[in-house]
């Protein structure tokens, strides 16, 4: 079974850019999650995506934002990029969400770096 | 807000020794707890969890943690380590509509 795939896997941008990540979950699962990683905050939820809706959402600004497709692709957007957003991405994916009993499964990130 | 505290952010050990990485949580009602490991250059994965009963837990790789509700902790713990556990290991809870929320993180090295 292929395990969660993100894409691409490093990224560099200016600041004032938009970028996009993709990620695609493990076949089944619905649920798709996103963290930011970063060596002062540690890993934080960002939100999650399930049947093509936002499920939950963490204390991001709006410049972050999300999309599921119909077959549970996630991409996350972030608008107008600040040096703050320099972090790794990474993507979950789970049978049924973070409210679930149920294990999340990690992708290996994308490494985003705002010049 | 449900929060999580790793009290080591930084543990060095020697072959064999017995590991034990402190980890608190805030929130007052159900509560599912994980453990996470990211090996230098791999993904996030989990080495166990726990959701209801027994409250010691096993994991993969000889790892164990106890889940002691009054204390609002799940400390890891392995009896014996290897040069191949030095990894970054996470703590996490799940309890409500936050998602995973992790703790920032013990760096463990383990030297030969």
């Amino acid at each position: 079974k292929a395990g969660v795939t993100q894409t691409p896997r490093y990224l560099i941008k200016t600041r004032g850019q938009q970028v996009t990540l993709s990620c695609s979950p493990i076949s089944g699962h619905r649920s798709v999650s996103w963290y930011q990683q970063t060596p002062g905050q540690g890993l934080q939820f960002l939100f999650e995506y399930f049947s093509e809706t936002q499920r939950n959402k963490g204390n991001f600004p709006g410049r972050f934002s999300g999309r599921q497709f119909s077959n549970s692709r996630s991409e996350m957007n972030v608008s107008t990029l600040e040096l703050g957003d320099s972090a790794l991405y990474l993507c979950a994916s789970s049978l049924e969400g973070t409210s679930g009993l149920n294990e999340q499964f990690f992708g290996p990130g994308t490494r985003l770096t705002v010049l | 807000a449900q929060s999580v505290s790793q009290h080591n952010h930084h543990v060095i050990l020697s072959e064999a020794a017995s590991l034990e990485l402190g980890c608190n949580y805030s929130y007052g009602g159900t509560v599912n707890l994980f453990w996470y490991v990211q090996y230098p250059g791999q993904h996030l994965q989990l080495l166990l969890k726990y959701f209801s009963g027994d409250p010691l837990v096993k994991g993969i790789k000889g790892f164990e943690a106890e889940f002691i509700k009054s204390k609002f902790s799940f400390n890891l713990r392995k009896p014996s380590v290897q040069w191949s556990d030095t990894a970054e290991y996470f703590c996490a809870v799940n309890g409500g509509a936050d998602g995973l929320t992790f703790g920032k993180g013990t760096h463990l090295i383990i030297q030969p």
